[in-house]
């Protein structure tokens, strides 16, 4: 069956603008996950969505970064007033519940200049 | 103390070799473990779960020390295919699973 897949693959913008970027989970699975990856760094947990349960925001770095889920399909994350630190790659996981076996997406390489 | 905790390498190895890596957790109620590998510039994909008993998967092994809290996967018979970045994944405190920062092995000829 299809993966998790993310949009757009890659994203150049310019510091100050607003991105979103998708995420489109594997079917059935309640559990998605946001991670922001530096080059060279660890997996950065960002927000949690699980079923219809408060998302878990405690990774957001700062009040720039907002994400949704509509029900247990598609998730967006935005990043508003995008900085030069928020450049790296944005990726979204999904599992069939809190603790299973998390399969990614391929990532979005966000580029701020 | 951070939830999971990895050596970061790099470990440097001939092909052929055996290594090990190690992969510490905080709480002790957890219950689900993984290894994941990540490639340069690609995104982690899953190895193997690490189950009670400990598991085999061809050359990988991966085992679980509930007493001192890690899990551990071993590589026998090193490949240039192996090199990559091992990511553990343990369930935390709040049941998420969280990922250590990885440990990367690189297998040379």
């Amino acid at each position: 069956g299809a993966g998790v897949s993310q949009s757009p693959s890659n994203k150049v913008t310019e510091k100050g603008k607003d991105v979103e970027l998708r995420c489109d989970p594997i079917s059935g699975h309640t559990a998605l996950y946001w991670y922001r990856q530096r080059l060279g760094q660890g997996l950065e947990f960002l927000i949690y969505f699980q079923g219809n349960s408060a998302p878990d925001k405690s990774g957001l770095p700062s009040d720039r970064f907002s994400a949704e889920r509509t029900g247990e399909s598609v998730s967006t994350l935005t990043i508003q007033r995008t900085q030069q630190e928020d450049s790296a790659v944005y990726l979204c996981a999904s599992s069939l519940a809190r603790a299973d076996t998390q399969y990614f997406g391929p990532g979005t390489r966000l580029t701020v200049l | 103390r951070k939830e999971v905790e990895q050596d970061p390498g790099p470990f440097n190895v001939p092909e052929g070799a055996t290594v090990a890596f190690n992969c510490t957790y905080s709480n002790s109620a957890s219950q689900s473990f993984f290894w994941y590998r990540q490639d340069c510039r690609k995104e982690p994909k899953l190895l193997m779960s690490v189950y009670s008993s400990g598991n085999e998967d061809g050359r990988f092994t991966a085992q679980l020390n509930r007493a001192s809290q890690y899990i551990s996967l071993l590589i026998r018979d090193s490949k240039l295919s192996d090199s990559a970045t091992y990511l553990c994944a343990v369930n935390g405190n709040t049941d998420k699973l969280i990922f250590g920062t990885g440990t990367r092995l690189q297998v040379f000829p």
